[in-house]
C-alpha cells in the first residue's frame, strides 16, 4: 500500500526558512516522480514543485528560486527546502507521488495528508 | 502556463439525481505524442487530501464507482456523475497535465 507522510509545517517568519519532508513507502521511490502541491486555507489546488525519475527539477514561477525539492533515495524521502518565505506561501503542502502512465511526473496518484506552513510574524 | 476554467462554482444536486461539471482549458490539452487529452479530475472531501477519479479524461481509476464519468477534448470537459450518493459530496477539480500542471478553481458539490 502506497503511503505519503509529509512532515516539518510550522509557524516561521516571514524571510524565514523551512524544511518539509515526504516519507514514502510500498513502492520503488527511485521510479515514480513526486511532487508537491500546496492549498491555502479555503483555496484551490496549486502545484508547487516536481522531481523526476531522472533526476530532474521543476518549479512553479511562484516558487522558483526560492525553493528547491530534492530526494534521499536511500531514505525514500523527498523534501522541500523553503527559503525568502513570504505571507502567501501559507498553505498546507501535499506530497504526492505520480500515477505512473507515461506522463511528464505531473498526474497526481496519491496524496499524503499534507502538513500545514504559516508564514506570518 | 495554461488556465482551467470550471463552472459552477458550487452545485446543489438531489440524491439520484445527475450532477455535471465542465472543465475549460485556454490552451488545447491534447498531446501528441500520446495523442491523449491530459486532463483529470480529482475529488477532495472535508479534511482529507484529493483524490484521482478520473484521468486521460475519460479512464476512471481503480475503484471509482461507475456512476462517474469523464468525457471531451481539446479544450473543453465534462465530469459527471450519473445518480449522486450522499458521499459524493466533496470539492472537485480538473487538472491539466500536458504542460506545467495547472488546476481549475474547484466545484463543490452538495445535496439538494
Amino acid at each position: 500500500e502506497v503511503q505519503l507522510l509529509a512532515s516539518g509545517g510550522d509557524l516561521v517568519q516571514p524571510g524565514g526558512s523551512l524544511r518539509l519532508s515526504c516519507a514514502a513507502s510500498g513502492f520503488t521511490f527511485s521510479a515514480y516522480a513526486m511532487s508537491w502541491v500546496r492549498q491555502a486555507p479555503g483555496k484551490g489546488l496549486e502545484w508547487v514543485s516536481t522531481f523526476s525519475n531522472d533526476d530532474r527539477a521543476y518549479y512553479a514561477d511562484s516558487v522558483k528560486g526560492r525553493f528547491t525539492i530534492f530526494r534521499d533515495i536511500s531514505e525514500n524521502t523527498l523534501h522541500l527546502q523553503m527559503n525568502s518565505l513570504r505571507a502567501e506561501d501559507t498553505a498546507v503542502y501535499f506530497c504526492a507521488k505520480d500515477r505512473g502512465i507515461g506522463t511528464a511526473g505531473t498526474l497526481f496518484g496519491h496524496w499524503g495528508q499534507g502538513t500545514l506552513v504559516t508564514v506570518s510574524s | 502556463d495554461v488556465a482551467m476554467t470550471q463552472s459552477p462554482e458550487s452545485l446543489a444536486v438531489s440524491l439520484g439525481e445527475r450532477a455535471t461539471i465542465r472543465c475549460k482549458s485556454s490552451q488545447s490539452v491534447l498531446s501528441g505524442s500520446v495523442n491523449k487529452n491530459c486532463l483529470a479530475w480529482y475529488q477532495q472531501k472535508p479534511g482529507q487530501p484529493p483524490k484521482l477519479i478520473i484521468y486521460w479524461a475519460s479512464t476512471r481509476e481503480s475503484g471509482v464507482p461507475d456512476r462517474f464519468s469523464g468525457s471531451g477534448s481539446g479544450t473543453d470537459f465534462t465530469l459527471t456523475i450519473s445518480s449522486l450518493q450522499a458521499e459524493d459530496v466533496a470539492v472537485y477539480y480538473c487538472q491539466q497535465y500536458d504542460r506545467s500542471p495547472t488546476f481549475g478553481q474547484g466545484t463543490k458539490l452538495e445535496i439538494k
